[in-house]
């Protein structure tokens, strides 16, 4: 049972709208990531944080921009949705302690038209 | 900058076969993971590999981690078609001097498909 959610699954938007794309995780990790992954690509770090008003940009750069104000939420937000943003992001969380990795979302799949 | 390989790319297999996908990674990290994807999901976690030698075996999957190579492999034994997915190997590595402001960079991921 995933304890980490994305919303929406899917979702078709044409040019120029603003989106948010949601997740949300009950776990209290207070590190969360994005990642975009064109269909069976690599994964791609696009914005982390590593706690409550704390973000930053990842290795591939992005249009989009996040925000934390709640350890459970970090949503990520594009201003003006463009068709070379369609793909799949990917949400994540993370906590270190031993024999511990990330947790992924479902993931939400973007097509801009 | 951390660079992560893995290789084949692609991988067509018979049921029945073994294989092994090779991951190399660019700088000293103390964590390696092994996921899972299917087409049109998210990841699933398989391995986390914390040290050097570690051995972690899961049904027909065993991974392995040589830290002084910079180097795990994913070894697979008498594959099965349900084995066929997306193999991504990922490495963990600390950001500036602060414990735990780790990142994860993933492989190229290695597309298996296990012919009956």
């Amino acid at each position: 049972e995933a304890d980490i959610y994305q919303t929406p699954r899917y979702l078709v938007i044409g040019t120029g709208k603003k989106i948010t794309l949601e997740c949300s995780q009950t776990m209290g990790h207070d590190k969360m990531y994005w990642y975009q992954q064109d269909p069976g690509m690599e994964l791609h770090l696009i914005h982390y944080s590593y706690g409550v008003n704390s973000t930053e940009k990842g290795d591939l750069s992005s249009e989009s921009t996040v925000s934390r104000i709640r350890t459970e939420h970090f949503p990520l937000t594009l201003e003006s949705a463009r068709p070379s943003h369609t793909s799949q992001y990917l949400c994540a969380s993370s906590v270190r302690v031993l024999n511990y990795g990330y947790t992924f979302g479902s993931g939400t799949r973007l097509t801009v038209v | 900058e951390l660079k992560v390989e893995q290789n084949p790319l692609f991988l067509s297999m018979q049921e029945g076969k073994n294989y092994t996908i090779y991951c190399n990674y660019s700088t000293t990290s103390d964590r390696l993971y092994w996921y899972r994807q299917d087409p049109g999901k998210s990841l699933e976690s398989l391995f986390v590999l914390l040290s050097n030698g570690a051995v972690k075996q899961e049904g027909r999957l065993m991974a392995s981690l040589d830290t002084k190579a910079r180097l795990s492999t994913l070894h697979i034994t008498a594959a099965v078609h349900d084995l066929s997915a997306t193999y991504f190997c990922a490495v963990d590595i600390r950001g500036g001097t602060n414990f735990g402001n780790e990142k994860l960079t993933f492989g190229t991921g290695t597309r298996l498909t296990i012919i009956p």
